[in-house]
């Protein structure tokens, strides 16, 4: 068990460009989670998936963000015509099994817009 | 809809002090309470949880937090700080059925002075 990992974890980029981030959680997870936290405030969700299947997503993923899970493990995150209010760290956990479980997080990728 | 709140933005005490983090809830039904600890370049690390039960949760690194339903608060509490809890704190509220996707509060950030 090497703990959730996520890549990179610094992004610099221009507004307008792509970007794409990487999480792989922990091995056998079925559960994983992606969470935006700006400066000063705590994580709000984006999406989760349990397998590959994406089973919720917030308000605050618009259109320009995607999320995938092909094979149940490990997760991208895209975010097209990035825009300085995308300036964030991104987090991404896992947990195991059904109903209320621990949720592991990894470090985060942090995403500056210029 | 499920919302935490915690009060103080910054906490500063001296190592060896006790020290009480506030949280406060608001959710209809009986909820699922996390305390988190953040520490610099470091993911979020559950801390502890309340799910039901005892209303007294002992967690790691020497916390523990009580549940009261009259108060709707869920406080993190230590006996004596040590330097290295220096770290952001938050505190959290998990909604029941489907997903448990928790509710985060903005944090306390903790201050540790020798």
């Amino acid at each position: 068990d090497t703990g959730v990992s996520q890549d990179p974890r610094h992004k610099i980029t221009k507004r307008g460009q792509n970007v794409t981030f990487r999480c792989d959680p922990i091995s056998e997870h079925n559960r994983l989670y992606w969470y935006r936290q700006t400066l000063g405030q705590g994580p709000e969700f984006l999406t989760y998936f349990q397998n590959e299947a994406q089973l919720e997503k917030s308000r605050l993923l618009s259109d320009r963000f995607s999320a995938e899970r092909p094979k149940g493990s490990f997760s991208t995150l895209e975010i097209q015509r990035t825009e300085q209010g995308d300036s964030a760290m991104y987090l991404c956990a896992s947990s195991l099994g059904l109903g209320i479980k621990e949720q592991f997080f990894g470090p985060g990728t942090r995403l500056t817009v210029l | 809809a499920q919302s935490v709140t915690q009060p103080d933005i910054h906490i500063t005490v001296s190592e060896g002090a006790s020290l009480e983090l506030r949280c406060n809830y608001s959710y209809g039904a009986t909820p699922y309470l996390f305390w988190y600890v953040q520490s610099p370049g470091q993911g979020l690390q559950l801390l502890l949880k309340y799910f039901s039960g005892d209303t007294l949760v002992q967690g790691i690194k020497g916390f523990e937090a009580e549940f009261k339903r009259s108060q709707s608060s869920f406080n993190l509490r230590k006996p004596s700080v040590h330097w290295s809890d220096a770290a952001e704190y938050f505190c959290a509220v998990g909604r029941s059925g489907g997903s448990y996707i928790p509710t985060f509060g903005r944090g306390t950030s903790l201050i540790v002075h020798p």
